[in-house]
């Protein structure tokens, strides 16, 4: 079934260690994004890629980086993750912006 | 600014029916999305509408409102798996997905 993969789906890191978040899709889609959920809170957008192109919102901290190697994977490194980090990280995908996201099973990230 | 509006939580009992609505203000409209989103994972699609209407999808239906800037999303024979999140997302002119914080819907038997 073609999906969109995230691993892992727990990851706990310390105060300040860099942590890489994983994003694969098997859909071919065209755009990928990462968005940040805090409990009982709204997705928050924090960039997108169309094919190569990298969109960053103009709120989302310099700590948040991401890369995608190509179409199938993309990645979210936070150089410096504090407390106020933990979250959900989600990752989702649409063929183009036009079109409905479909998002993976999303990566719970705690900072100790 | 851009908002979504939605109730922070609703409670129906196993059988019957639920209506959540949510109301918008956004930079301009190019669909409203339903999402669900079952506590600690990720959201999955419901419904797209673009048009105003009803659009019915077997036990979920959506209805959109341009003119009032709003929608609902109606939920029949209630399930206890329905209990979940029920989050409301607008796309604006720009295609960005702006999202309402959900309605939490406790379902009891």
């Amino acid at each position: 079934d073609a999906m969109v993969i995230q691993n892992p789906r727990y990851q706990v890191t310390q105060f300040g260690k860099p942590v890489t978040l994983s994003c694969s899709q098997t859909l071919n889609h065209n755009v990928m994004y990462w968005y940040q959920q805090k409990s009982s809170q709204a997705p928050k957008l924090l960039f997108h890629y169309y094919d190569k192109d990298f969109n960053n919102e103009a709120d989302t901290p310099d700590n948040f980086q991401s890369r995608r190697p190509n179409t199938s994977f993309c990645f979210l490194d936070i150089r410096s993750p504090g407390l106020g980090d933990a979250a959900m990280y989600l990752c989702a995908t649409s063929r183009v912006v036009e079109e409905t996201q479909y998002f993976g099973p999303g990566t719970r990230l705690l900072v100790l | 600014g851009q908002n979504i509006d939605q109730p922070t939580e609703m409670t129906a009992t196993e059988g019957a029916i639920v209506q959540i609505n949510c109301t918008y203000q956004t930079s301009g409209f190019n669909g409203l999305f339903w999402y669900q989103q079952h506590a600690g994972e990720a959201p999955t699609f419901l419904s797209y509408n673009v048009l105003d209407g009803l659009e019915e999808k077997g036990r979920f239906s959506s209805f959109l409102s341009r003119s009032k800037g709003y929608s609902y999303l109606l939920l029949k024979e209630l399930q206890m798996k329905d209990s979940a999140s029920y989050l409301c997302a607008v796309r604006d002119s720009n295609y960005q997905l702006i999202w309402g914080a959900g309605t939490k819907l406790i379902i009891k038997p």
